[in-house]
């Protein structure tokens, strides 16, 4: 197995610009994360997904950052228009959800988008 | 609210002698604690869990944790330290969602530093 794969490795945009950082699970996990780290804050979770479902957005800091699943396969994040603060790793895990059953599988996380705006 | 705290920013240790990172946990119900290991530009990788049973966990290369749960501690441990393992460790908790989803809480991190 490949892994969760994320892209691109490394984002330089100007502040302004849109930006799609883009996720791709392990094959057969059902539950998606979206981790963001900074120095300042550590490890943020921004939402997550379950059956490609939105679940708990609450972690996204401002309408500027928007999030989809459109399959089981496949999630992005959109920042738009972007801002120096937003410069940070951005995470995608992933794990697998067994429905009626204590959840306990570890989260597998992907090598990160790291994401400098200028 | 579930939280964790890892209250040391670094830990020295010498190539071969043992090694402790420390996590202190606070949590309604029964704790679901996790280790995992960050390791320069790469993502997070899982080394071990604690959900019920033995208070001693063991995980993924050598490492173990003790639960405690008098004194709500989770302390990440190795007998002897290897320069390899020099990278960021974060203790985690599984928060209380409706729907039992496995959201996890990271603490700060703790940047373990093994010398030669």
């Amino acid at each position: 197995d490949a892994g969760v794969i994320q892209s691109p490795r490394h984002e330089v945009t100007e502040m302004g610009q849109e930006v799609t950082l883009r996720c791709k699970p392990i094959s057969g996990h059902n539950s998606l994360f979206w981790y963001r780290q900074t120095m300042m804050r550590g490890l943020e979770l921004l939402i997550y997904f379950n059956n490609n479902v939105p679940i708990d957005d609450s972690g996204m800091p401002e309408d500027r950052f928007s999030a989809k699943m459109p399959n089981a396969s496949f999630s992005t994040l959109k920042i738009q228009p972007s801002e120096p603060r937003d410069s940070a790793v951005y995470f995608c895990a992933s794990s697998l959800r067994i429905q009626g059953a204590p959840n306990n599988s570890p989260l597998h996380f992907g090598n990160g988008t790291r994401l400098t705006v200028t | 609210a579930q939280s964790v705290a890892q209250p040391e920013d670094q830990v020295n240790v010498a190539e071969g002698n043992p090694l402790t990172v420390k996590c202190t946990y606070s949590v309604s119900g029964n704790p679901y604690l996790f280790w995992y290991v960050q390791y320069p530009n790469r993502g997070l990788q899982f080394l071990l869990k604690y959900i019920t049973g033995d208070n001693l966990v063991k995980g993924s290369y050598g490492f173990e944790a003790e639960f405690n749960k008098s004194q709500t501690s989770f302390h990440l441990k190795k007998p002897s330290a290897l320069v390899s393992d020099s990278a960021l460790y974060f203790c985690a908790v599984r928060d209380i969602v409706e729907g039992g989803y496995n959201k996890l809480i990271f603490g700060a991190g703790t940047r373990l530093a093994v010398h030669p």
